[in-house]
């Protein structure tokens, strides 16, 4: 089974902290992607890398950095966690290929539940 | 248009009865139909995909896609406890990596 690890469950952190989120899948898998899920509003994608090195900005972007330096870990920075970053982070991976045909099926993480005070 | 409305419940039902989840969604180039379960303080698990207008089953799970209608449903047979979880629809609308859009989700309460 294609497994994605997220390596902190629950994190707290202060207003104006860097915040790192690290997310590794063992799979070989191309994509990887890191959205956060909030009640009411659903899961809304942050950015997303189809290869090493690429990023993709995805819905909401803003106040968030990415960093794919391998190509089975992907990570989520906080240059500056702001309350309203109090969310689940979830990571996930998937082996689709651009201008393939066939289905993009995503394999998600745990999540990561940050609350920043 | 990337739209997919899902009720968000809670739905709430007695062991033993068939569930009835649903969603629309707005972009006829919609490709490919997923259901994703969710148990609580876990991330979502595939639970069933299909590309196609029709039936799909899987146990006591059954996909159905209804195309002409923008319409997609997942039912659920002989309903469990273990069945509570939010259930959360995603449509694939081919091209790149992204193009995949998620339901809310509905939130599924089975009644022992």
């Amino acid at each position: 089974d294609v497994k994605v690890t997220q390596s902190s469950r629950y994190l707290v952190k202060r207003t104006g902290e860097k915040v790192f989120l690290e997310c590794v899948q063992d799979m070989d898998h191309e994509n990887m992607f890191w959205y956060r899920q909030d009640p009411g509003l659903g899961l809304r994608l942050i950015y997303f890398s189809y290869d090493v090195k690429m990023k993709e900005k995805g819905d909401i972007p803003e106040g968030y950095s990415v960093s794919r330096e391998k190509k089975e870990r992907f990570s989520l920075i906080l240059e500056s966690a702001s309350t309203n970053q109090t969310s689940m982070y979830l990571c996930a991976s998937s082996y689709f290929r651009q201008g393939t045909s066939g289905a993009n099926v995503l394999t998600f993480g745990a999540g990561s539940r940050l609350t920043v005070l | 248009q990337k739209e997919v409305e899902q009720d968000p419940g809670p739905l709430s039902v007695p062991e033993g009865a068939i569930v009835s989840l649903n969603c629309t969604y707005s972009n006829s180039a919609f490709q490919y139909f997923m259901w994703y379960r969710q148990y609580s303080r876990k991330g979502p698990e595939l639970l069933m995909y299909t590309y196609s207008s029709g039936n799909k089953e899987d146990g006591r799970f059954t996909a159905q896609v209804d195309k002409s209608s923008k319409y997609i449903s997942l039912f659920i047979r002989d309903s469990q406890p273990s069945d509570s979880a939010t259930y959360l629809c995603a449509i694939v609308s081919g091209g790149g990596a992204d193009g995949l859009t998620f339901g809310k989700g509905t939130h599924l309460i089975i009644q022992p």
